[in-house]
């Protein structure tokens, strides 16, 4: 059974376009986040959410935005892609208050923007 | 300035020897958590420990251990007789639960373990 489950494992798109990347947890989390990394490996929180409040990294573009249907679920929507979106995007969730506990991920989801 | 330090960009070392991955962290809260992920070469994050701010008691889990310093703000992670396996990106990460609540990855040193 897949823990944190993302689709799809890879995207291929080009410029201007609008995107979504759906995540799912079945270990029955309280938050779930989700982070971009770059081609240098760094890791950097976009969101977190829970059923009482969504966080966001202020420097977040607003052509980002998480669409949380219900508490397994964070969908990230990206409008307009841009050249500098391509990245590999981890979901991920934890028990609790945001960052209070471990977080387990996704296997990520590789976007190229052409 | 960096919330999360990890001076070594790269390391690499000889399977069985001992190695130790460092990491400093910058905060004001009296209450925060600190964390080490793995990231092997195919691609997933793994955890592997977690610490509070109150807990300074350091920590063995087989091969690993953690010594956790907040005079020094340091919470480093060292292998002991390193295997191939353990070639990845280690990530030290910050959780801040003041006002404004802010989670931060350290920019991770990449491991290399020859055999």
């Amino acid at each position: 059974d897949t823990a944190v489950s993302q689709t799809p494992k890879y995207l291929v798109t080009q410029m201007g376009n609008d995107k979504s990347i759906k995540c799912e947890q079945n270990l029955g989390h309280d938050t779930m986040y989700w982070y971009k990394q770059d081609s240098k490996k760094f890791l950097k929180i976009m969101f977190s959410y829970n059923n009482k409040e969504l966080i966001i990294n202020e420097t977040v573009p607003n052509r980002f935005s998480p669409k949380s249907p219900d508490k397994a679920h964070l969908n990230l929507h990206i409008n307009s892609l841009e050249l500098g979106d391509s990245a590999v995007y981890f979901c991920a969730s934890s028990r609790g208050l945001a960052g209070v506990n471990e977080q387990f991920f996704g296997p990520g989801t590789r976007l190229t923007v052409l | 300035a960096q919330k999360v330090t990890q001076a070594q960009t790269e390391i690499s070392v000889v399977e069985k020897e001992d190695v130790t991955l460092d990491c400093v962290y910058e905060t004001r809260d009296t209450t925060y958590y600190l964390f080490w992920y793995k990231q092997p070469p195919s691609g997933e994050l793994v955890f592997l420990i977690r610490r509070n701010s109150f807990d300074e008691q350091n920590e063995i889990s087989g091969r690993y251990s953690w010594n956790f310093q907040k005079s020094t703000s340091s919470f480093n992670f060292t292998i002991t007789a390193s295997q191939v396996v353990d070639s990845a990106v280690y990530f030290c990460a910050l959780s801040e639960m003041g006002y404004g609540q802010n989670f931060v990855f350290g920019p991770g040193t990449r491991l290399s373990v020859l055999p």
